[in-house]
């Protein structure tokens, strides 16, 4: 089956920049998304990319998709406490009803 | 907007317990779902309906039951629960209309089997 990995944890100094990286087996994926939770709380979709781009910025938040070697990552610029959180990329299936999640990498902002 | 909702928050129940896990949304959306988290694991897919009136399995089905009760509600029946059902349950759900893939989570219920 499809798979959709991330490295667990990463640690950074407040107003570094954090590049949180993932990679995905399916090639046929059409879009990728960046979820975030929060402690104690559900996901929330932080940002997502098209399969045609390589490239997508969102204020803080840049997102590049390298399909050959099938690598999404996120970079967080000016990384703040309030980023502190667990993200998720993922995947639709070809059916798009469907999300594939990633293990989640836990970011940890330090002040 | 109430969002998704799930209820309980927190539940702990001993082996061989059931328990059904609610989960209702108001946007009107026609597809829902049921995850688990497991640390190290991501969420895993345990049950899906695409609309009211259909479910079908994910990933981690065994052990589970799910219920369409209409457009609104989607419930997680746990028959018989095992340790190995520890987890936090996430419900969401997702418009036709819209971004393809975003879903909207509720706030967890945390289970505890012991």
């Amino acid at each position: 089956g499809e798979d959709v990995e991330q490295s667990l944890f990463l640690s950074v100094r407040e107003g570094d920049s954090s590049v949180i990286n993932c990679t995905y087996t399916d090639s046929s994926s059409t879009y990728l998304y960046w979820y975030k939770q929060e402690p104690g709380a559900g996901l929330q979709l932080l940002t997502y990319i098209f399969s045609n781009m390589d490239m997508k910025q969102d204020q803080r938040l840049t997102v590049l998709l390298n399909k050959k070697d099938k690598h999404l990552s996120l970079r967080i610029a000016d990384t703040q406490t309030g980023d502190s959180a667990i993200y998720f990329c993922a995947d639709t299936n070809t059916g798009f009803q469907k999300l594939v999640f990633g293990t989640g990498t836990r970011l940890l902002v330090s002040p | 907007n109430a969002g998704v909702t799930q209820t309980p928050k927190f539940q702990v129940l001993k082996t061989g317990q059931s328990m059904t896990l609610q989960c209702a949304q108001d946007m009107n959306h026609n597809s829902m779902y049921w995850y688990r988290q497991d640390p190290g694991m991501g969420l895993r897919l345990i049950y899906y309906s695409a609309s009211e009136g259909t479910t079908d399995k994910g990933e981690v089905p065994n052990g589970y039951n799910v219920s369409r009760l209409n457009k609104r509600e989607f419930s997680l029946r746990l028959e018989s629960a095992a340790p190995s059902q520890t987890s936090v349950y996430f419900c969401a759900s997702s418009g036709d209309k819209g971004l393809a893939g975003e879903q909207y989570f509720g706030p967890g219920t945390r289970l505890t089997v012991t």
